[in-house]
């Protein structure tokens, strides 16, 4: 059973690129959902949460594609601390589920 | 800010010993979880408790137990621990049933068995 689904790259970008990583479900009644940072030999951190279509914060904007059933991360002007990795957790049921994340590598 | 920590950041423990694990939360969270995390394998539910006493299994219970006889404090236990258990252990909690509230992970126990 693996309903959350991530691309786990890495993801290697300049810093100043766009970047946007996606995380699909496979649960159509699930509601809520949230994006993590990882760093290395750290633990997962809330960087955003998306409920109905979309939220931004900053350079980060989180969208949400109920049709297609995916969330989006977009990432603008990368910064070298961006570097890290992104778990998504999708919520359809009070039993969380993670994807296996997405690792981003911002270099100069 | 909530805070959740747990007993040990590192802990070497040898084939067959019984390994306790322990995670308190000072938010008054009902829910808690424990994970276990490995590369390329993510986050893997072990178990999780939504009150006090109360347990569910996730997706590899194999091998572990938990108890909650306290609301703030959530213990994992290695019955007899194997080699295979090597990891990275992450306690969550988070308020309320919701599927509307995200959690808060401790800063892990990173596990060695030999």
């Amino acid at each position: 059973r693996k309903e959350v689904e991530q691309d786990p790259g890495p993801f290697n970008v300049p810093e100043g690129a766009t970047v946007a990583f996606n995380c699909t479900y496979s649960n159509s009644a699930s509601q809520s959902f949230f994006w993590y940072r990882q760093d290395c030999r750290k633990e997962p951190k809330l960087l955003m949460s998306v409920y109905s279509s979309g939220n931004e914060d900053g350079r980060f904007t989180a969208q949400l594609n109920r049709a297609s059933q995916y969330i989006s991360l977009l990432i603008r002007d990368s910064k070298l601390s961006d570097s890290a990795t992104y778990l998504c957790e999708g919520g359809g049921s009070y039993i969380p589920t993670f994807g296996r994340g997405t690792s981003l590598i911002v270099h100069p | 800010d909530v805070k959740v920590t747990q007993s040990s950041r590192y802990l070497v423990k040898r084939t067959g010993e019984k390994v306790f694990l322990e995670c308190v939360q000072d938010m008054d969270h009902e829910n808690m979880f424990w994970y276990r995390q490995d590369p390329g394998l993510g986050l893997r539910l072990i178990y999780f408790s939504y009150d006090v006493k109360m347990k569910e299994k996730g997706d590899i219970p194999e091998g572990y137990s938990v108890s909650r006889e306290k609301k703030e404090r959530f213990s994992l236990i290695l019955e007899s621990a194997s080699t295979n258990q090597t990891s990275m252990y992450l306690c969550a909690s988070r308020p309320g049933t919701g599927l509307y509230y995200e959690q808060y992970f401790g800063p892990g126990t990173r596990l060695t068995v030999t």
